[in-house]
């Protein structure tokens, strides 16, 4: 089945340490987006890429930052420059830059240690 | 500024009844609106998206409403199931918004059996 696959599920930071979150999609989408989500706020944009080695800040990009190599992956890593990291971090895709992000991965909660 | 608003935060109510969840957006120059589902610690389900021109949408027991000219949506639950318990996210995507999603902060709701 196509889809999304984000890893870690769970993830702990370190302070001073960068962090890797992984997204990996089976779906041949053109474009990717990385979210943030924390309770009681909506889902803000943190990075998109509409195509290989192209990406775009967000709303949210400070502390952030992410690559776009191969079509079928988005990483993001979380810098120490982030200085509220924890949340729960979403990634999805979409056709093309055309159409809105329809495909959600389960997601990765980081926590700060 | 543009803004989505969901209220309630959180709707208890009993199996069986049907149940109507709001969402308000700010600037009525709106491209679409969708709905979305979310499941505790998991990423986002697409359930309905109304284009600007759309009055509603349904897809079995959910119909979603679009009023731009009073920036209201609301989706209606009919026969409402424990199966339904979870969180409700309201995206908008604006004219002017570059492809981008602006999202409600959620209604949580529980479906007591």
């Amino acid at each position: 089945d196509g889809g999304i696959t984000q890893s870690p599920k769970y993830l702990f930071r370190k302070e001073g340490q960068n962090v890797t979150l992984s997204c990996e999609q089976n779906l041949n989408h053109d474009a990717m987006y990385w979210y943030r989500q924390d309770p009681g706020q909506g889902l803000r944009l943190i990075y998109y890429s509409q195509i290989v080695n192209d990406f775009q800040k967000g709303d949210i990009a400070e502390g952030y930052s992410v690559s776009r190599e191969k079509k079928e992956s988005f990483p993001l890593t979380v810098t120490s420059a982030q200085k509220n990291p924890t949340a729960f971090y979403l990634c999805a895709s979409s056709v093309n830059r055309d159409n809105q992000p329809q495909h959600f991965g389960d997601g990765t909660r980081l926590s700060i240690l | 500024k543009q803004e989505v608003t969901q209220i309630p935060a959180a709707l208890s109510v009993p199996e069986g009844e049907n149940l109507v969840l709001n969402c308000s957006f700010t600037d009525s120059a709106i491209y679409n609106l969708q709905w979305f589902r979310q499941d505790p610690g998991k990423g986002l389900t697409s359930l309905l998206l109304i284009q600007s021109s759309q009055r509603e949408q349904t897809s079995g027991r959910l119909n979603a409403s679009l009023d731009k000219s009073s920036g209201r949506s609301t989706l209606y639950i009919a026969a409402s199931q424990p199966g339904d318990s979870a969180t409700y996210l309201c995206a908008v995507r604006w004219l002017d918004s570059n492809y981008q999603l602006i999202w409600g902060a959620g209604t949580k709701l529980i479906i007591k059996p």
